[in-house]
């Protein structure tokens, strides 16, 4: 059982759509991050969300942090090819014991 | 700044034999993990040391596996002996104190036949 829940597992967009993904989970995180992971790399930081309630944004990537601090969602305006990955977002009770949900695999077609 | 550095990219291995896998943590970060990325289990916490101090290593899975940080600039994760089921992704990530982010490395491919 993870302890963050993603979803959906998969997306297939086409360029030009909006979309959400969600992480979510019934544990309280002290801090929470949104990673992506493109074939054979390692995951990148997007962001770091840590107030609840906190919303940052990212060129055309929204990021919301849930008022308990146990959620958070992505929300991509417009998506492009280059945005193709999977996002993993990832929480920490301290900042040492960062645990990772399983990822939505985001592929957006031209 | 080149980030960090995993050797080697690809591993592949015959079961029973010893692998090392290597990482180069990014200069002034204090602290390295090293996590496992498979398509069953996404990616888990193995270990991680602060200033070469192993401080947690509840996540690795057997006696097999082993872990040193020797210096500040070196760690390595050893599995001995190896086994299909250890076929994985190996990754290195650091932070510095006080930063929350981590910084991955490329990752080492092990492939267990």
């Amino acid at each position: 059982t993870q302890l963050l829940e993603q979803s959906p597992q998969f997306l297939s967009i086409q360029e030009g759509e909006n979309l959400t993904v969600y992480c979510n989970s019934s544990s309280v995180f002290s801090s929470l991050q949104w990673y992506r992971q493109e074939p054979g790399e390692g995951p990148v930081l997007l962001v770091t969300v840590v107030t609840g309630g906190e919303v940052k944004k990212l060129k055309r990537l929204t990021f919301q942090f849930g008022d308990a601090r146990k959620d958070s969602s992505l929300h991509i305006t417009a998506a492009q090819p280059g945005d193709t990955g999977l996002y993993l977002c990832a929480g920490a009770k301290d900042n040492n014991d960062m645990r990772f949900g399983a990822g939505t695999r985001l592929t957006v077609k031209p | 700044d080149a980030g960090v550095i995993q050797s080697p990219r690809h591993e592949v291995t015959e079961m029973g034999q010893e692998v090392t896998l290597r990482c180069k943590p990014i200069s002034g970060h204090d602290y390295l993990f090293w996590y496992r990325q498979t398509m069953m289990r996404g990616l888990e916490l193995l270990i991680y040391f602060n200033n070469n101090v192993p401080i947690d290593d509840s996540g690795m899975p057997e006696d097999r596996f082993s872990a040193k940080m020797p210096n500040a600039s070196f760690s390595t994760l050893k599995i001995q002996p190896s086994e299909p089921r250890d076929s994985a992704v190996y990754f290195c990530a650091t932070r510095v104190s006080g930063a929350f982010g981590y910084t991955f490395g490329s990752g080492t491919r092990l492939t267990v036949v």
